[in-house]
């Protein structure tokens, strides 16, 4: 069965900084891999994801995550972050054979100060 | 126009009552899925539907029950409700299932309070 780590509970960057937030996964071949972000009172919303190809995926809100095989893990990146990225990310898991559901890390708070 | 709507956002109940949490997509999409989010946050699956089917179905008490009577809804009711079912419910709907890798699209959870 899959499973996600993240293992930051909560992390605080200054609003403009650089941001990197980690994502471990532990699954035996190559799984389906997303980052979502909830804010605060909000349902989730898809920020990007990875099947296969080029390892350094591109999303929305100028969001990117590298995928690394060698290490497991998806780890997501933003090069200056805005007071309005201050949210929940949840990075989740699906395998692509069979067993249809996604596994979710238990997030990272991400606090913005100004 | 809401893509993922869930009536009511808000539901406090006492224990042993039964309720029901609907869900609705306008995206004409296949699946459907609900989702627990605890205290600290941790999301689970619970149910997953694909064209009125159920293809999810975690370990979750038998009390809860989902119905989809068609493909843009899926509620789910609760019977005899216990303190530890206090969450935030999240419904979610996606085109196809998951191992198309389809994004998923959810609605704006339910807060079950349970005194």
């Amino acid at each position: 069965a899959q499973s996600v780590t993240q293992p930051d509970i909560h992390i605080t960057v200054s609003e403009g900084a650089s941001l990197e937030l980690r994502c471990n996964y532990s699954y035996g071949a190559t799984p389906y891999l997303f980052w979502y972000v909830q804010s605060p009172g909000q349902g989730l919303q898809l920020l990007l994801k990875y099947f296969s190809g080029d390892t350094l995926v591109q999303g929305i809100k100028g969001f990117e995550a590298e995928f690394k095989r060698s290490q497991s893990s998806f780890n997501l990146r933003k090069p200056s972050v805005h007071w309005s990225d201050a949210a929940e990310y949840f990075c989740a898991v699906a395998s692509p054979f069979g067993n249809e559901k996604l596994t979710f890390g238990t997030g990272t708070r991400l606090t913005i100060i100004p | 126009d809401t893509a993922v709507s869930q009536t009511p956002k808000y539901l406090v109940t006492q224990m042993g009552n039964d309720k029901s949490i609907k869900c609705e997509q306008n995206l004409g999409h296949d699946t459907m899925y609900w989702y627990k989010q605890d205290s600290k946050k941790f999301l689970k699956i619970m149910f997953s539907y694909n064209n009125k089917e159920l293809i999810i179905n975690e370990t979750v008490p038998n009390r809860f029950s989902p119905k989809s009577p068609d493909k843009a809804h899926l509620n789910l009711h609760i019977n005899s409700l216990e303190l530890g079912d206090s969450a935030v419910y999240f419904c979610a709907s996606s085109q196809d299932i998951v191992t198309s890798g389809d994004e998923q699209y959810f609605g704006p959870g339910t807060r079950l309070t349970v005194t």
